[in-house]
């Protein structure tokens, strides 16, 4: 149980051009969903809280107006990363926790590659 | 706001040897403490988590970790590594309230050689 996917696994996009990242809670409801950012050989680097039906919070120096979050419901959560950069390639990560347990479950993440 | 702090950044054993990696953390407040492993190309997966109660908590595949709450300390441990377990691992921490979000340390690669 307790599987979150998250899609798509890698996308390569023009520099400029908008792209959206799907994290879905396959098996269970999540009430918080979390975005992070990886880079090479770093650690997870959170970017923003997302609770369903409610305006993110993001980290400080995150830009909300570049990466939009929505979280529709209870399953679903969306990164769209805006007017793509080739600073903005990376590794993105959601996590879902349930409403239940303080425990993350991890999707297996986006290689995100702007050209 | 916690941090997370892993002193071994790369580890290399060889199959059979014990592990143990270390994780302390810094908060003033109660906690609750994962440890977390990526193997390559796969996503994170929890190996064990410590939220209240026996401060030895045993994980999968063989992993426990202590917590030290004088030390602020949650060392992993294995007694006998295999090859399988070559991967990153995280040690993490959130407070146990508010919106807990997870904040990771710096994470230690493991290379176990056969």
């Amino acid at each position: 149980g307790a599987v979150v996917s998250q899609h798509p696994s890698r996308v390569i996009c023009k520099s400029g051009t908008s792209v959206k990242i799907e994290c879905r809670s396959l098996d269970f409801q999540a009430t918080t969903m979390f975005w992070y950012r990886q880079f090479p050989k770093q650690s997870l680097m959170l970017m923003a809280t997302s609770n369903e039906g409610s305006k993110a919070t993001y980290e400080q120096g995150v830009e909300k107006d570049k990466f939009l979050i929505n979280h529709a419901s209870l399953t679903l959560s969306t990164l769209t990363v805006t007017s793509a950069h080739p600073e903005d390639s990376s590794f993105y990560i959601c996590s879902a926790r349930p409403g239940t347990e303080n425990i993350q479950y991890f999707g297996a993440g986006t290689r995100l590659s702007v050209l | 706001a916690q941090s997370v702090s892993q002193h071994n950044h790369h580890v290399i054993l060889s199959e059979a040897a014990s592990l143990e990696l270390g994780c302390n953390y810094s908060y003033g407040g109660t906690v609750n403490l994962f440890w977390y492993v990526q193997y390559p190309g796969q996503h994170l997966q929890l190996l064990l988590k410590y939220f209240s109660g026996d401060p030895l908590v045993k994980g999968i595949k063989g992993f426990e970790a202590e917590f030290i709450k004088s030390k602020f300390s949650f060392n992993l441990r294995k007694p006998s590594v295999q090859w399988s377990d070559t991967a990153e691992y995280f040690c993490a921490v959130t407070p146990d309230t508010g919106r807990r979000a997870l904040t990771f340390g710096s994470g230690t690669r493991l290379q176990v050689q056969p």
